[in-house]
């Protein structure tokens, strides 16, 4: 069974622009979580969908958005880049929404990097 | 709030040296307790979990017990291998954080042949 897929894995933008990151969760898995991963602050929880619906979101500005799709694919959106939004962004899928005990499988993320 | 606290690292050993790599948390309940590995340029590979106290999560030679009169989840191998550099992160989910994972800071460990 595939893994959990993320496009890009690379991508350099400057301040100001926008940027959409893929995430394709394992097969039959409904639930998609985004992190976000910087040497400073860790990993931070962003947001988790569910049946196309956000679930839960961190603590972060608007301007980090996401959506999923039917087929449980996910994107989320980062407007008007800043330069601390370089980070490593992992996604990460399970069958039903977080709960007690149930095991997220992340993908390999997406590195961005703002100039 | 919910939180986890980790040992800081770098921890710098010597292949078939014993490994403990400390999990202190602070929850309301009972949270879930998990250990994750990172390997270099990869994303995160669950490695064991334990769902309530008492609870020994295992797998490729790592162990931890849920402790919760010491609200621990210490991470142990009896031997370790170069292959097994790494950063190891500690994380809880709880019903008062909607279950989302709450990560400690990560700790690289690294294992000298």
């Amino acid at each position: 069974k595939a893994g959990v897929t993320q496009t890009p894995r690379y991508l350099i933008k400057t301040r100001g622009q926008q940027v959409t990151l893929s995430c394709s969760p394992i097969s039959g898995h409904r639930s998609v979580s985004w992190y976000q991963q910087t040497p400073g602050q860790g990993l931070q929880f962003l947001f988790e969908y569910f049946s196309e619906t956000q679930r839960n979101k961190g603590n972060f500005p608007g301007r980090f958005s996401g959506r999923q799709f039917s087929n449980s694919r996910s994107e989320m959106n980062v407007s008007t880049l800043e330069l601390g939004d370089s980070a490593l962004y992992l996604c990460a899928s399970s069958l039903v929404p977080a709960g007690v005990g149930e095991t997220q499988y992340f993908g390999p993320g997406t590195r961005l990097l703002v100039l | 709030g919910d939180s986890v606290t980790q040992m800081e690292g770098p921890v710098t050993l010597s292949e078939e040296a014993f490994l403990t790599i400390n999990c202190t948390y602070t929850a309301t309940g009972y949270p879930s307790l998990f250990w994750y590995v990172q390997y270099p340029g990869e994303g995160l590979q669950l490695l064991l979990k334990a769902t309530k106290a008492d609870d020994k999560g295992s797998n490729k030679g790592f162990e931890a017990t849920y402790r919760k009169e010491t609200t621990s989840f210490h991470l142990e191998k009896g031997s370790v291998q170069v292959s097994d550099s790494a950063v190891y992160f500690c994380a809880l989910s709880a019903g008062d954080s909607n279950y989302q994972l709450i990560w400690g800071a990560g700790t690289k460990l690294i294992i000298k042949p």
